[in-house]
C-alpha cells in the first residue's frame, strides 16, 4: 500500500518563474490539502482539494493555486515566484469520510527560489 | 488571530519522561493534534483529542483541556531517536484544515 508520493523532491527555481508541484495521496484518500512550511516553522495551510473542486483555502495570494484529477492527484502551481516563496511544501492526505483524525503527509517537495 | 504557544526547545536524558505543552487562541476548536517531524521527514501523526482528558498511545500520551485552551504530548521511557520536532496543530472544524504551532524541538541525549 502505497503512501502519499510528492514529486519532484527539489527544486530551483528563479524569481518570476512559475512552478508545478505533484502529489499523490495514500491509496483510497480522496481529500488533499497543501501545507507550506518555512524553515524553523510549522507547516502553513495553503488550501485543500476534494472531488476535484477547491473547498478551503488559507491565507495565501492568487499565486497560489491548484487541481486535483479524477484519480485523486493533485498539483499545486505557485506563478510570479518570491523569494519568500522558497519552503518545504508538504500535502496531505485524508479520507474525508471515513472520520478519522488522522492526515498522512508526504516527504515534501523542497523549493528554492533564487 | 490564530495563535499557537510551545516551547521552542526541549532537552533530555534516554529514559526519561518529557512534557511538551501547547496552549492555543483559536477562533474555533474542533481538536487538537500532535505530529512528529524529523529533520527532513515528513510530519507523522502521534495523537488527537477531541475532548478533555488524557490520550495514551504506547509511550506517547496527549491531554486536552478544553476550558484552559491547553494540551500537551507526554513522553515516556525516551529514546534517542525521539530526537525530532513536535507539532501541535489545532482543527477549528471538521474540515481537517490544520493550525499548527511554530514546534518543540526536543533532543535526546544519552
Amino acid at each position: 500500500d502505497a503512501g502519499v508520493t510528492q514529486s519532484p523532491t527539489h527544486l530551483i527555481k528563479t524569481r518570476g518563474q512559475q512552478v508545478t508541484l505533484r502529489c499523490s495521496p495514500k491509496s483510497g484518500h480522496d481529500t488533499v490539502s497543501w501545507y507550506q512550511q518555512a524553515l524553523g516553522q510549522g507547516p502553513q495551510f495553503i488550501f485543500q482539494y476534494y472531488e476535484e473542486e477547491e473547498r478551503q483555502r488559507g491565507n495565501f495570494p492568487d499565486r497560489f493555486s491548484g487541481h486535483q484529477f479524477p484519480n485523486y492527484s493533485s498539483e499545486l502551481n505557485v506563478n510570479a515566484l518570491l523569494l519568500g516563496d522558497s519552503a518545504l511544501y508538504l500535502c496531505a492526505s485524508i479520507l474525508l469520510s471515513a472520520s478519522t483524525d488522522t492526515q498522512y503527509f508526504g516527504p515534501g517537495t523542497r523549493l528554492t527560489v533564487l | 488571530g490564530q495563535s499557537l504557544e510551545q516551547p521552542s526547545e526541549v532537552t533530555a536524558v534516554e529514559g526519561a519522561i518529557v512534557q511538551i505543552n501547547c496552549t492555543y487562541q483559536t477562533s474555533g476548536f474542533y481538536g487538537l493534534s500532535w505530529y512528529q517531524q524529523h529533520d527532513g521527514g515528513a510530519p507523522t501523526f502521534l495523537s488527537y483529542n477531541a475532548l478533555d482528558g488524557l490520550e495514551e498511545t504506547g509511550r506517547f500520551s496527549s491531554f486536552l483541556s478544553r476550558s484552559d485552551s491547553y494540551g500537551y504530548l507526554l513522553l515516556q521511557e525516551l529514546q534517542m531517536k525521539d530526537s525530532a520536532s513536535y507539532f501541535c496543530a489545532v482543527s477549528q472544524d471538521s474540515s481537517y484544515k490544520l493550525i499548527f504551532g511554530s514546534g518543540t524541538r526536543l533532543l535526546v541525549r544519552p
